[in-house]
């Protein structure tokens, strides 16, 4: 079993929607929890972190299920900038577990 | 504030070749990670410092890769001899510290081994 799990999609949503991805993690003693980002060709940016209580950031809304061990991003009102690969990321140990990430394309 | 910094960002090499990947990373940051990206494995960690101290290099393919980091502002990977099936993306990042810190990517050397 992999350590982190992501649907590759790509998920094709039209603007304005509403689209979310999870994520499930194995190891039960991860503490640290992330989602970056990656266009095309570019190196992967850290969108947010997630924390147990969940936490928002503009449009964009993390939540942890620590008892199902999975992770979840919600984008509110897709724009076409959002089109990208969504990692996701938990800390196991001393260093980072990347997922190989969802695809985003969002349309006109 | 300056990010991390890689060079060369792109790399054509025959194979047998010796390639030498350059990446500082940002001021303050103690911790230094080195990545490879393929369309096939995704994201693999190949080796990471803490301190410059080399950590876990587990994730080394071979021995014909190596890596170094002789002080806080730099660290090298080097292939020596260079194969086609190298041919990936190296991304470096660094972090305050290891464990649950967030990581900062550099842009990648695109290495492509003919």
């Amino acid at each position: 079993r992999k350590e982190v799990e992501q649907d590759p999609g790509p998920f094709n949503v039209p603007e304005g929607a509403t689209v979310a991805f999870n994520c499930t993690y194995s190891n039960s003693a991860s503490q640290s929890f992330f989602w970056y980002r990656q266009d095309c060709r570019k190196e992967p940016k850290l969108l947010m972190s997630v924390y147990s209580s969940g936490n928002e950031d503009g449009r964009f809304t993390a939540q942890l299920n620590r008892a199902s061990q999975y992770i979840s991003l919600l984008i509110r009102d897709s724009k076409l900038s959002d089109s990208a690969t969504y990692l996701c990321v938990v800390n196991p140990t001393d260093k980072l577990i990347f997922g190989t990430g969802t695809r985003l394309q969002v349309f006109p | 504030d300056a990010g991390v910094i890689q060079s060369p960002r792109h790399e054509v090499t025959e194979m047998g070749q010796e390639v030498t990947l350059r990446c500082k990373p940002i001021s303050g940051h103690n911790s230094l990670f080195w990545y490879r990206q393929t369309m096939m494995r995704g994201l693999e960690l190949l080796i990471y410092f803490n301190n410059n101290v080399p950590i876990d290099d587990s994730g080394m393919p071979e021995d014909r890769f190596s890596a170094k980091m002789p002080n806080a502002s730099f660290s090298t990977l080097k292939i020596q001899p260079s194969e086609p099936r190298d041919s990936a993306v190296y991304f470096c990042a660094s972090s305050f510290g290891l464990g649950g810190y967030e990581q900062y990517f550099g842009p990648g050397t695109r290495l492509t081994v003919t």
